[in-house]
């Protein structure tokens, strides 16, 4: 049962536009989520992360959305560039369960097109 | 500074065998994670310490996995017996602290045939 849902495999997007990247979860313990980022032949990267306090956190050209009554966080890319292509994964987690560990979606493939 | 290190980064072994994976945090960390990535699955979290000790083994599949940590810069996880359902991409991770941000390792590509 995957409590962590990244429904579209894949997306295409026009370099300069904006990309947004969506992530649902059905556990309403999580309260601590991040997006990853990962290129092929390499480890995943942190990317950004949002507290279930916020409801948005900006970092450059990333934002994140929380909803928690949708429990639905999206990450926007704002512009979208080349080197942004790549595999972006969202997570979760029950922090202040304390449990620390991150529930992984499986990930949506995002190519920018120049 | 270097990042997480694991080792092999390919392995291609038969179905039966034994396999070790190897991975070395990042100085400093106390905090150990391994993972599974599958295309159906994703990244999912197999085991993971804090201070050398095992906190959840939640996700570890079944009685032919395991994973030390025997001290702070050193863990391995074993398959033994490898079998072709255990084809996937490793994923070791580390953090300051079990509530900090992880950090992956470059990942070691399995395939049992």
């Amino acid at each position: 049962d995957q409590q962590v849902k990244q429904n579209s495999p894949s997306l295409s997007v026009q370099e300069g536009r904006i990309s947004i990247l969506n992530c649902d979860y059905t556990n309403s313990m999580f309260d601590y989520f991040l997006w990853y980022k990962k290129y092929p032949a390499e480890g995943p990267t942190f990317l950004i992360s949002i507290s279930s306090i916020k409801d948005k956190n900006e970092d450059g050209r990333f934002t994140v959305f929380l909803n928690k009554s949708a429990k639905h966080l999206s990450l926007h890319i704002v512009p979208s560039q080349p080197g942004d292509s790549a595999v972006y994964f969202c997570a979760a987690s029950a922090e202040n369960s304390g449990t620390y560990k991150y529930i992984f979606g499986t990930g949506t493939r995002l190519k920018v097109l120049a | 500074d270097a990042g997480v290190i694991q080792s092999p980064r390919h392995e291609v072994t038969e179905m039966g065998q034994e396999v070790t994976l190897r991975c070395k945090p990042i100085s400093g960390h106390n905090s150990l994670f391994w993972y599974r990535q599958t295309m159906m699955r994703g990244l999912e979290l197999l085991i993971y310490f804090n201070n050398n000790v095992p906190i959840d083994d939640s996700g570890m599949p079944e009685d032919r996995f395991s994973a030390k940590m025997p001290n702070a810069s050193f863990s391995t996880l074993k398959i033994q017996p490898s079998e072709p359902r255990d084809s996937a991409v490793y994923f070791c991770a580390s953090s300051l602290d079990r509530q900090e941000t992880q950090y992956f390792g470059p990942g070691t590509r399995l395939l049992v045939l």
